[in-house]
């Protein structure tokens, strides 16, 4: 059974540089969710795709970050000239679309990526 | 807009014992589900239990239980006979039908259980 899988599991980069991560959602799912956890507090909504469509962004995605979904699989984070603010743990979630109005889904998150700026 | 409230503090407790976890929300969309997330100090996010805003009974699962009470808008998480393995952090969460499809939750519960 292959849940959702993120990489890098632990990322460390300088303030300025570029960071790229990734998440395999669960193979039938096709909602993909983005969210930011800081220390101390409940993950943050930053983005989902249904399909490859991106529906939704938070207004904490700032234009230095950007999600993709090509082909509706597997989906990309990047963050550019990353700041010490940006240091956190990103976690990525899939779910199935609900059929049904009156059930909602779980999200099933991956393990998130550690993102240290220095 | 939907709001996840989570007050209590850490909490400590006994092996065996049960603990209460409160959470209340805040929404204006008729139908909406209720989740509950164990992190342990490892990270990952964990799905423990679902309560959708018309089921008419409590949800379930194993040795978790939510006590549903949608007039006061609260969705307590029971953990009946602790184990050491429960020491985590506990999210409550919301999804709203008919609103965004942002799971929303709140700052968590601190567990630790103790021998």
């Amino acid at each position: 059974d292959t849940g959702v899988s993120q990489d890098p599991r632990h990322k460390i980069t300088k303030r300025g540089q570029n960071v790229t991560f990734r998440c395999d959602p669960i193979s039938e799912h096709n909602r993909l969710y983005w969210y930011r956890q800081t220390l101390g507090q409940g993950p943050e909504f930053l983005t989902y795709f249904q399909n490859e469509a991106q529906l939704e962004k938070s207004r904490l995605l700032s234009d230095r970050f950007s999600a993709e979904r090509p082909k509706g699989s597997f989906s990309t984070l990047e963050i550019q000239r990353t700041e010490q603010g940006d240091s956190a743990m990103y976690l990525c979630a899939s779910s199935l679309a609900e059929s049904e109005l009156w059930a909602v889904l779980p999200l099933h998150f991956g393990n998130g990526t550690r993102l240290t700026v220095t | 807009a939907q709001k996840i409230t989570q007050t209590q503090p850490g909490m400590f407790v006994q092996e065996k014992e049960a603990v209460t976890l409160d959470c209340t929300y805040d929404t204006s969309d008729p139908s909406y589900g209720l989740f509950w997330y164990k992190q342990p100090s490892s990270g990952e996010m964990i799905f423990l239990i679902y309560q959708g805003s018309y089921d008419q009974q409590n949800a379930t699962e194993g040795r978790y239980s939510l006590n549903f009470q949608k007039a006061r808008k609260s969705a307590n998480l029971v953990i009946s006979a602790s184990q050491l393995g429960d020491s985590a952090m506990y999210f409550c969460a919301m999804r709203e039908v008919y609103g965004n499809n942002r799971l929303a939750f709140g700052k968590g519960n601190q567990v630790v259980v103790i021998p």
